[in-house]
């Protein structure tokens, strides 16, 4: 069975860097791309960040190019969101999920994770 | 970047009637391979999303046989044939084709 947790949501400041990781089990991690995607309270899904198989591509939305960065290890199963210089409207629920074995795949985005809260404020 | 915009953001229906969900995109989401990577999801209150169809009009596993999805270009739809109470919740467009993004949602309650 397929599962992605997602873990390291919190309480931050303004400013202030966190961490988040989705530990993936359940199929073969390294060869999947991988991604994050968010919701801030009460709005809709915004695509994040994704990630190749390798670490060899990586692509972020414009709002938070710069700020954040999207790795993983392969070897953990595990995928990460280092996330710097945060800002109130970055507060959202931060989802994993699994993309396909290719960038364009049908299979992408069958599986989510239960998402993980970080709250950006004062 | 490609804009995705869903009609209605919010739909009221009663019990056993149809309802449909129009997503528009500011480009075209055919890409090179001819396929068209248009999504659809349903998300329940404090619940993760649940994709329902990809590639336009194909249903997953388990996905009951009053959804379906059409379209092709810019313009898709998605449409409940017979709105049961489950069925309450967030409907979002995706589009993969040029990196990836959401529609803004649509509420669907029971009038």
């Amino acid at each position: 069975e397929v599962q992605l947790v997602e873990s390291g949501g919190g309480l931050v400041q303004p400013g202030g860097s966190l961490r988040l990781s989705c530990a993936a089990s359940g199929f073969t991690f390294s060869s999947y791309w991988m991604s994050w995607v968010r919701q801030a309270p009460g709005k809709g899904l915004e695509w994040v960040a994704n990630i190749k198989q390798d670490g060899s591509e990586k692509y972020c939305v414009d709002s938070v190019k710069g700020r954040f960065t999207i790795s993983r290890d392969n070897a953990k199963n595990s995928l990460y969101l280092q996330m710097n210089s945060l800002r109130a409207e970055d507060t959202a629920v931060y989802y994993c999920a699994r993309e396909g074995v290719y960038l364009h795949d049908s299979s992408a985005y069958y599986y989510w994770g239960q998402g993980t809260l970080v709250t950006v404020s004062p | 970047d490609v804009v995705m915009t869903q009609s209605p953001l919010s739909l009221p229906v009663t019990l056993g009637q149809p309802a449909s969900i129009s997503c528009r995109s500011s480009q075209s989401l055919v890409y090179s391979d001819g396929n068209t990577y248009l999504n659809w999801f349903q998300q329940r209150p404090g619940q993760s999303p649940r994709r329902l169809i990809y590639r336009v009009s194909n249903r997953d596993s388990g996905v009951p046989d009053r959804f379906s999805g059409s379209g092709s270009g810019t313009d898709f739809t998605l449409k409940i044939s017979r709105v049961e109470a489950e069925d309450v919740g967030v409907y979002y467009c995706m589009q993969g084709t040029h990196l990836y993004s959401f529609g803004q949602g649509t509420k669907l309650e029971i009038k």
